[in-house]
C-alpha cells in the first residue's frame, strides 16, 4: 500500500459534462502529479502540484485543470468531456516535486465517457 | 522527437527462468530510469531507480542495467515466479524545468508459466 487514496474508483459520464477526481496524498509529501493512462498504453503526465502551485504541465488542453489544497490532497477537473478522455486517471504523490525520483501512485480513478 | 520503447508487448516464460526486459530510448538525455510493475486495473508500483552514472542495481531478484552509450536500460527477473505476472512499465525523467516528469513506455506484459 502507498497510502495514496482516489475516489471515485469508478465512474461513468457524457461528454460534454465535466467530472472532478480526488487524491489524498501519502503523510509527508507535498507534491502531487496526475497521469492519465488509455487503455494499452504507459501512463502520461497532465500536469503537477507543489505547495498548491502548478509546477509543470504535459501535453493536454486547458480544460484539463487541478488544485492542491493545504494538505496536499488534490484534485483533477476536466470539463467539457470528450470520448477520447475515458482513461485510468492516476495521482501520484512525491516529496520535493519528484525529485528524488520515486513516485507513489495510488490505484486511479476508471473515467469512462459516453 | 523523445520516444522510449519496450521491445515487446508480451513476455511469456517458465517458472524459474530469468526474464529480461528491455527499454530503448532516443533523444533523452535522463538523469535516472526507473521501473515499476503493474497489475490489472491497479496503479503502478515502483520498483528500482538507475541513476546515470550508475551501471547496474539490484533488489533481491531483481536486477537494472543501464547503458546511456547505448541508450537502453535491461531489467531482469531471476528465478520467476508466477507472481511475477504483471505488466512492467519504463520511466524516465523528462529534464524539465522544476517540475520532475515521468514519461512512461507502453509497458511490457510478462507472464510466468507454472
Amino acid at each position: 500500500e502507498t497510502g495514496v487514496t482516489q475516489s471515485p474508483t469508478h465512474l461513468i459520464k457524457t461528454r460534454g459534462q465535466q467530472v472532478t477526481l480526488r487524491c489524498s496524498s501519502q503523510s509527508g509529501h507535498n507534491t502531487v502529479s496526475w497521469y492519465q493512462q488509455a487503455l494499452g498504453q504507459g501512463p502520461q503526465f497532465i500536469f503537477q502540484y507543489y505547495r498548491e502551485e502548478e509546477n509543470g504541465r504535459g501535453n493536454f488542453p486547458p480544460r484539463f485543470s487541478g488544485l492542491q489544497f493545504p494538505n496536499y490532497s488534490s484534485e483533477l477537473n476536466v470539463n467539457a468531456l470528450e470520448l477520447d478522455d475515458s482513461a485510468l486517471y492516476l495521482c501520484a504523490s512525491s516529496r520535493d516535486r519528484g525529485r528524488t525520483g520515486e513516485l507513489f501512485f495510488g490505484e486511479g480513478s476508471r473515467l469512462t465517457v459516453l | 522527437s523523445q520516444k522510449i520503447e519496450q521491445n515487446s508487448e508480451a513476455l511469456n516464460i517458465q517458472e524459474g527462468k530469468t526474464a529480461t526486459l528491455t527499454c530503448n530510448y532516443t533523444n533523452y538525455s535522463p538523469a535516472y530510469l526507473q521501473w515499476y510493475r503493474q497489475d490489472p486495473g491497479r496503479g503502478p508500483v515502483f520498483l528500482l531507480l538507475i541513476r546515470e552514472n550508475e551501471k547496474e542495481k539490484r533488489k533481491e531478484r531483481l536486477k537494472v542495467t543501464f547503458d546511456t552509450t547505448l541508450k537502453q536500460s535491461l531489467f531482469h527477473i531471476t528465478a520467476s515466479q508466477p507472481a511475477d505476472s504483471a505488466t512492467y512499465l519504463c520511466a524516465l525523467d523528462s529534464g524539465g524545468t522544476g517540475s520532475y516528469q515521468l514519461t512512461f513506455g507502453k509497458g511490457t506484459k510478462l507472464s510466468v508459466i507454472p
